[in-house]
């Protein structure tokens, strides 16, 4: 069974400090999705990966498949990055798997 | 495009009371969902659609019902409301269930008393 784990839970920084949220997969997966929750309730999708990098902005993504690991970075962090950041893999049922989210506040 | 919507945002239902969630969608996506995120925790998988006429359920279906006459309909169905589906309900879909990209409603806020 495909579990997802993100790590830290929670997080806070001072603003302009690089921030890195974790995610862990147990099993081999097509995709890695990041999603962004913000305080009021919407989901924005951020990164689909299945190797490599990506880059939008300061958000940085990245997928190492071997290790199962993926990791979301934030450069020149601001407070208005402070969300729950949430990542999910697909499982051998091509369902996806959500971790449990990782809260960011970004103090001024 | 309006991308998801979803109706109502808000609702107060009492106990025993029935009610439809509504979700449409206008990017002709063949996958569509509807989870429920409680207070503090993630989101889990109601039930699920992989195209009109085709539903399956999720990890937490009980006390829900689904149906999908049209690619662009998800509504979700709550019968006889219980205090335990008191969450935030969002519905999400995208064009294939692996890699590609998922775009979610805005949620709708239920709360049975």
């Amino acid at each position: 069974k495909n579990e997802v784990e993100q790590s830290p839970q929670n997080l806070t920084a001072q603003e302009g400090e690089f921030i890195t949220i974790n995610c862990s997969y147990s099993v081999g997966i097509s995709a890695l999705h990041w999603l962004q929750q913000h305080p009021g309730g919407g989901i924005v999708s951020l990164f689909m990966l299945s190797s490599g990098k990506k880059k939008h902005g300061r958000l940085i993504a990245t997928i190492n498949i071997q290790e199962k690991h993926s990791s979301l970075h934030i450069t020149a962090s601001h407070p208005r990055d402070s969300a729950v950041y949430i990542c999910a893999s697909t499982d051998s049922n091509y369902q996806l798997i959500w971790g449990a989210g990782t809260k960011l506040i970004i103090k001024p | 495009n309006a991308g998801v919507t979803q109706t109502p945002k808000f609702r107060i239902l009492k106990i025993g009371q029935s009610m439809t969630l509504q979700c449409a969608q206008d990017m002709n996506h063949n996958y569509m969902y509807w989870y429920r995120q409680d207070p503090g925790m993630g989101l889990k998988l109601i039930y699920y659609s992989v195209g009109a006429g085709i539903t399956d359920k999720g990890e937490v279906p009980n006390g829900y019902n689904v149906s999908r006459s049209t690619t662009e309909d998800f509504p979700l169905r709550l019968e006889l409301a219980a205090p335990s589906q008191t969450s935030v309900y969002f519905c999400a879909s995208s064009l294939g269930i692996a890699g590609n990209t998922i775009y979610f409603g805005e949620g709708s806020w239920l709360t049975v008393v």
